[in-house]
């Protein structure tokens, strides 16, 4: 099964300096990777998503991401960090069908970013 | 475009009580939608697939009797919350897919805050 960790339940980041949330995957095949971005009482907002191509995906706001298959790592990353960049972020990985079943989803638990003024 | 909207985006509802939530992709069709919920500070977690013309499909622990999901159109999803208690209580986010979409990538709604007195 796929599967995906954020070891950091929090980071703490100070505002203008570079900022790096970590992600890590498991899966057969060929990885398709995401990040999302949560807002406080919000859905979840697109960042970037890595499907095939150059290891370095450029996103929304500013926010890169580098796929590293032999350390089977995506991790999440921007040069200079915003006060408003403050936000739970989470990494996915789309999982494979059992069956019939439809293409979904696997999370990881999330990560608190905390960018500090 | 692929607006993913949810209604209503807070309720609160008696125990005993039924809850319908809607889901809908404002500019393009889905096939498939998702419902999840998010407890405080955890993860996303699907609760069942959502084709359109066909029964859901449920995720394991899920009850499907308690949590009723109907896509009776390519832009409408709804989950209905019956016979609500107060654990039912809960951040209930739904997504939507692009057919044909081969990146399987996600839209999703700005969530609805249940809770149940």
């Amino acid at each position: 099964a796929q599967s995906v960790a954020q070891p950091e339940d929090q980071v703490n980041v100070a505002e203008g300096n570079p900022l790096t949330v970590k992600c890590t995957y498991s899966v057969s095949g060929n990885p398709y990777l995401f990040w999302y971005v949560q807002y406080p009482n919000r859905g979840l907002q697109f960042l970037l998503k890595y499907i095939t191509g150059d290891n370095l995906v450029k996103g929304s706001y500013g926010f890169e991401a580098e796929f590293n298959k032999s350390q089977t790592s995506f991790h999440l990353k921007k040069p200079s960090a915003l006060v408003s960049d403050s936000a739970l972020y989470f990494c996915a990985v789309r999982d494979i069908p059992s069956g019939a079943g439809s293409y979904q989803l696997t999370f990881g638990k999330g990560t608190k970013l905390s960018v500090i003024p | 475009g692929a607006v993913v909207s949810q209604h209503p985006s807070r309720v609160i509802c008696k125990s005993g009580t039924s809850v319908k939530i809607e889901c809908r992709s404002l500019d393009f069709q889905a096939t498939t939608m998702f419902w999840y919920r998010q407890f405080p500070k955890k993860s996303l977690m699907l609760m069942a697939t959502s084709n359109e013309g066909s029964k859901a499909t449920y995720e394991q622990g899920v009850e499907k009797d308690k949590f009723l999901i109907n896509h009776a159109s390519l832009t409408l999803s709804t989950l209905t919350v019956t016979s609500a208690h107060p654990e039912d209580s809960s951040f209930y986010i739904c997504s939507a897919r692009l057919p044909r979409d081969i990146s399987y990538e996600q839209y999703f709604g700005p969530g609805t805050r249940l809770t149940v007195t």
